[in-house]
Protein backbone atom coordinates (compact mmCIF):
# COMPACT_ATOMS: atom_id res chain seq x y z
CA UNK A 1 0.00 0.00 0.00
CA UNK A 2 1.11 3.39 -1.38
CA UNK A 3 2.33 6.04 1.61
CA UNK A 4 0.85 9.38 1.21
CA UNK A 5 2.10 12.64 2.40
CA UNK A 6 -0.47 15.62 2.86
CA UNK A 7 -0.24 19.17 4.46
CA UNK A 8 -1.32 18.50 8.03
CA UNK A 9 -3.79 21.73 7.61
CA UNK A 10 -4.88 24.23 5.58
CA UNK A 11 -6.96 27.51 5.54
CA UNK A 12 -8.82 29.47 3.36
CA UNK A 13 -11.48 31.91 2.85
CA UNK A 14 -15.52 31.05 1.65
CA UNK A 15 -15.58 31.61 -2.07
CA UNK A 16 -11.54 30.49 -2.67
CA UNK A 17 -10.77 28.00 -4.74
CA UNK A 18 -8.68 24.90 -2.57
CA UNK A 19 -5.88 23.08 -3.68
CA UNK A 20 -4.77 20.07 -1.38
CA UNK A 21 -1.65 17.90 -2.76
CA UNK A 22 -1.22 14.65 -1.86
CA UNK A 23 2.51 12.92 -2.84
CA UNK A 24 2.18 9.02 -2.96
CA UNK A 25 6.10 8.42 -4.13
CA UNK A 26 5.51 4.59 -4.31
CA UNK A 27 2.36 4.33 -5.92
CA UNK A 28 2.31 0.79 -7.62
CA UNK A 29 0.76 0.76 -11.22
CA UNK A 30 -2.43 -0.88 -9.71
CA UNK A 31 -3.37 1.81 -7.29
CA UNK A 32 -5.85 4.32 -7.57
CA UNK A 33 -6.13 7.13 -6.04
CA UNK A 34 -9.17 8.00 -3.72
CA UNK A 35 -10.19 11.26 -1.45
CA UNK A 36 -12.41 11.20 1.46
CA UNK A 37 -13.82 14.13 3.32
CA UNK A 38 -15.00 13.86 7.26
CA UNK A 39 -16.55 16.28 9.87
CA UNK A 40 -16.08 15.40 13.16
CA UNK A 41 -17.81 12.31 14.73
CA UNK A 42 -18.71 10.90 11.54
CA UNK A 43 -17.73 8.90 9.22
CA UNK A 44 -15.41 9.55 5.68
CA UNK A 45 -17.51 10.47 2.56
CA UNK A 46 -16.43 9.70 0.04
CA UNK A 47 -14.99 12.22 -2.77
CA UNK A 48 -13.60 11.53 -5.69
CA UNK A 49 -11.77 8.22 -7.41
CA UNK A 50 -9.38 8.71 -9.63
CA UNK A 51 -6.21 6.76 -11.71
CA UNK A 52 -4.31 9.44 -14.08
CA UNK A 53 -4.89 12.79 -16.00
CA UNK A 54 -7.93 14.61 -14.42
CA UNK A 55 -11.42 13.90 -13.22
CA UNK A 56 -14.17 15.96 -11.82
CA UNK A 57 -17.66 15.38 -10.63
CA UNK A 58 -19.99 17.34 -8.84
CA UNK A 59 -18.28 18.45 -6.04
CA UNK A 60 -14.51 18.19 -6.95
CA UNK A 61 -11.92 17.88 -9.18
CA UNK A 62 -8.73 15.65 -9.43
CA UNK A 63 -5.31 16.05 -10.93
CA UNK A 64 -2.61 13.39 -11.50
CA UNK A 65 0.12 14.07 -13.18
CA UNK A 66 2.01 11.40 -15.56
CA UNK A 67 3.95 10.04 -13.41
CA UNK A 68 1.24 9.72 -10.63
CA UNK A 69 3.83 10.25 -7.38
CA UNK A 70 1.43 12.98 -6.33
CA UNK A 71 -2.18 14.47 -6.96
CA UNK A 72 -4.06 17.07 -6.04
CA UNK A 73 -7.26 17.52 -4.58
CA UNK A 74 -9.16 21.00 -6.17
CA UNK A 75 -12.62 21.96 -4.25
CA UNK A 76 -14.19 25.37 -6.11
CA UNK A 77 -15.26 28.10 -4.32
CA UNK A 78 -15.64 26.82 -0.49
CA UNK A 79 -18.08 27.54 2.01
CA UNK A 80 -18.15 27.37 5.72
CA UNK A 81 -19.32 23.57 5.36
CA UNK A 82 -16.42 22.45 3.74
CA UNK A 83 -14.29 22.59 6.49
CA UNK A 84 -13.23 19.34 7.80
CA UNK A 85 -10.60 16.91 7.09
CA UNK A 86 -9.88 15.88 3.52
CA UNK A 87 -8.12 12.16 3.64
CA UNK A 88 -5.73 10.86 0.05
CA UNK A 89 -5.53 7.08 -0.12
CA UNK A 90 -3.50 5.30 -2.65
CA UNK A 91 -3.64 1.47 -3.24
CA UNK A 92 -5.42 -0.98 -5.62
CA UNK A 93 -8.86 -1.17 -4.71
CA UNK A 94 -11.02 -3.77 -5.47
CA UNK A 95 -12.95 -4.11 -1.95
CA UNK A 96 -9.23 -3.64 -0.37
CA UNK A 97 -8.45 -2.42 2.45
CA UNK A 98 -7.84 1.43 2.87
CA UNK A 99 -4.96 2.39 5.56
CA UNK A 100 -5.72 6.41 5.98
CA UNK A 101 -2.38 8.75 6.62
CA UNK A 102 -3.23 11.86 9.10
CA UNK A 103 -5.54 13.95 6.73
CA UNK A 104 -5.34 17.50 6.16
CA UNK A 105 -7.30 19.69 8.09
CA UNK A 106 -8.99 22.02 6.30
CA UNK A 107 -10.58 25.43 7.92
CA UNK A 108 -12.80 27.45 5.81
CA UNK A 109 -13.14 30.96 7.15
CA UNK A 110 -16.16 33.96 6.75
CA UNK B 1 -27.95 4.10 -2.44
CA UNK B 2 -25.43 3.03 -0.56
CA UNK B 3 -26.07 3.86 2.48
CA UNK B 4 -24.16 2.08 5.94
CA UNK B 5 -25.82 2.42 9.46
CA UNK B 6 -24.38 2.05 12.72
CA UNK B 7 -26.28 0.78 16.09
CA UNK B 8 -25.80 2.12 18.45
CA UNK B 9 -24.59 5.44 17.38
CA UNK B 10 -23.66 6.00 21.09
CA UNK B 11 -22.84 3.87 24.10
CA UNK B 12 -22.06 4.47 27.35
CA UNK B 13 -21.08 1.24 30.09
CA UNK B 14 -19.41 0.01 32.87
CA UNK B 15 -15.46 -1.36 32.48
CA UNK B 16 -16.04 -5.16 32.11
CA UNK B 17 -19.04 -5.11 30.17
CA UNK B 18 -19.16 -5.98 26.73
CA UNK B 19 -20.83 -3.91 24.24
CA UNK B 20 -22.64 -5.31 21.05
CA UNK B 21 -21.93 -2.53 17.54
CA UNK B 22 -24.03 -3.25 14.23
CA UNK B 23 -22.68 -2.26 10.95
CA UNK B 24 -25.91 -3.24 7.72
CA UNK B 25 -25.51 -2.22 4.17
CA UNK B 26 -28.60 -0.88 3.82
CA UNK B 27 -29.54 -1.16 0.08
CA UNK B 28 -26.76 -3.32 -1.33
CA UNK B 29 -24.44 -6.66 -0.50
CA UNK B 30 -21.41 -6.50 1.16
CA UNK B 31 -19.13 -9.22 1.02
CA UNK B 32 -16.36 -7.45 2.66
CA UNK B 33 -17.14 -4.91 5.82
CA UNK B 34 -13.99 -3.29 7.43
CA UNK B 35 -14.29 -1.67 10.73
CA UNK B 36 -11.86 1.08 11.98
CA UNK B 37 -11.26 3.13 15.33
CA UNK B 38 -10.52 6.50 15.93
CA UNK B 39 -9.49 8.40 18.60
CA UNK B 40 -9.68 12.40 19.24
CA UNK B 41 -8.07 14.44 16.52
CA UNK B 42 -6.32 11.16 15.34
CA UNK B 43 -6.69 9.59 11.91
CA UNK B 44 -8.83 6.33 11.31
CA UNK B 45 -6.56 3.25 12.03
CA UNK B 46 -8.09 0.16 10.45
CA UNK B 47 -8.63 -2.64 13.29
CA UNK B 48 -9.80 -5.34 11.01
CA UNK B 49 -11.83 -6.84 7.46
CA UNK B 50 -14.43 -8.66 7.53
CA UNK B 51 -15.37 -11.24 4.91
CA UNK B 52 -19.14 -13.02 4.84
CA UNK B 53 -18.99 -16.38 6.17
CA UNK B 54 -15.14 -16.37 7.10
CA UNK B 55 -13.32 -15.26 10.04
CA UNK B 56 -12.31 -11.44 9.92
CA UNK B 57 -8.68 -11.00 9.08
CA UNK B 58 -7.27 -8.63 12.14
CA UNK B 59 -4.25 -6.19 11.94
CA UNK B 60 -1.25 -6.44 13.59
CA UNK B 61 -1.33 -5.08 17.44
CA UNK B 62 -5.53 -5.70 17.49
CA UNK B 63 -6.32 -8.24 19.71
CA UNK B 64 -8.97 -10.65 18.45
CA UNK B 65 -10.46 -12.26 21.78
CA UNK B 66 -10.75 -8.40 22.54
CA UNK B 67 -12.74 -7.29 19.66
CA UNK B 68 -15.17 -9.82 18.13
CA UNK B 69 -15.95 -9.69 14.55
CA UNK B 70 -18.75 -11.50 13.14
CA UNK B 71 -20.01 -11.56 9.57
CA UNK B 72 -23.30 -13.90 9.29
CA UNK B 73 -24.56 -12.31 6.22
CA UNK B 74 -24.16 -9.75 3.29
CA UNK B 75 -25.82 -6.95 5.05
CA UNK B 76 -24.64 -7.33 8.59
CA UNK B 77 -21.38 -6.91 10.27
CA UNK B 78 -21.02 -6.98 14.24
CA UNK B 79 -17.96 -5.75 16.48
CA UNK B 80 -18.40 -6.95 20.22
CA UNK B 81 -15.85 -5.15 22.60
CA UNK B 82 -15.03 -7.90 24.92
CA UNK B 83 -14.41 -7.06 28.44
CA UNK B 84 -14.74 -3.15 27.80
CA UNK B 85 -12.00 -0.83 29.92
CA UNK B 86 -11.55 2.87 29.43
CA UNK B 87 -8.82 2.57 27.02
CA UNK B 88 -11.71 0.84 24.48
CA UNK B 89 -13.04 4.37 25.02
CA UNK B 90 -12.73 5.72 21.18
CA UNK B 91 -15.05 6.27 17.68
CA UNK B 92 -16.00 3.30 16.02
CA UNK B 93 -16.15 2.96 12.16
CA UNK B 94 -17.45 0.48 9.64
CA UNK B 95 -17.50 0.21 6.01
CA UNK B 96 -18.64 -1.80 3.36
CA UNK B 97 -17.28 -2.32 0.07
CA UNK B 98 -19.43 -3.80 -3.08
CA UNK B 99 -16.46 -4.75 -4.60
CA UNK B 100 -16.28 -4.58 -8.44
CA UNK B 101 -18.61 -1.95 -9.80
CA UNK B 102 -17.12 1.94 -8.80
CA UNK B 103 -14.42 0.47 -7.98
CA UNK B 104 -12.53 1.73 -4.96
CA UNK B 105 -15.37 2.76 -3.52
CA UNK B 106 -16.15 2.03 0.50
CA UNK B 107 -18.88 3.35 2.31
CA UNK B 108 -18.73 4.42 5.82
CA UNK B 109 -21.12 4.04 8.48
CA UNK B 110 -21.87 7.01 10.92
CA UNK B 111 -19.30 5.99 13.50
CA UNK B 112 -20.38 4.37 17.18
CA UNK B 113 -19.19 6.74 20.18
CA UNK B 114 -17.74 4.31 23.13
CA UNK B 115 -17.35 5.19 26.40
CA UNK B 116 -16.56 3.15 28.77
CA UNK B 117 -16.72 4.53 32.85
Amino acid sequence: LAKTTQPISMDSYEGQEVNITCSHNNIATNDYITWYQQFPSQGPRFIIQGYKTKVTNEVASLFIPADRKSSTLSLPRVSLSDTAVYYCLADYNQGGKLIFGQGTELSVKP
Amino acid sequence: GAVVSQHPSRVICKSGTSVKIECRSLDFQATTMFWYRQFPKKSLMLMATSNEGSKATYEQGVEKDKFLINHASLTLSTLTVTSAHPEDSSFYICSASRGGQLQGEQFFGPGTRLTVL
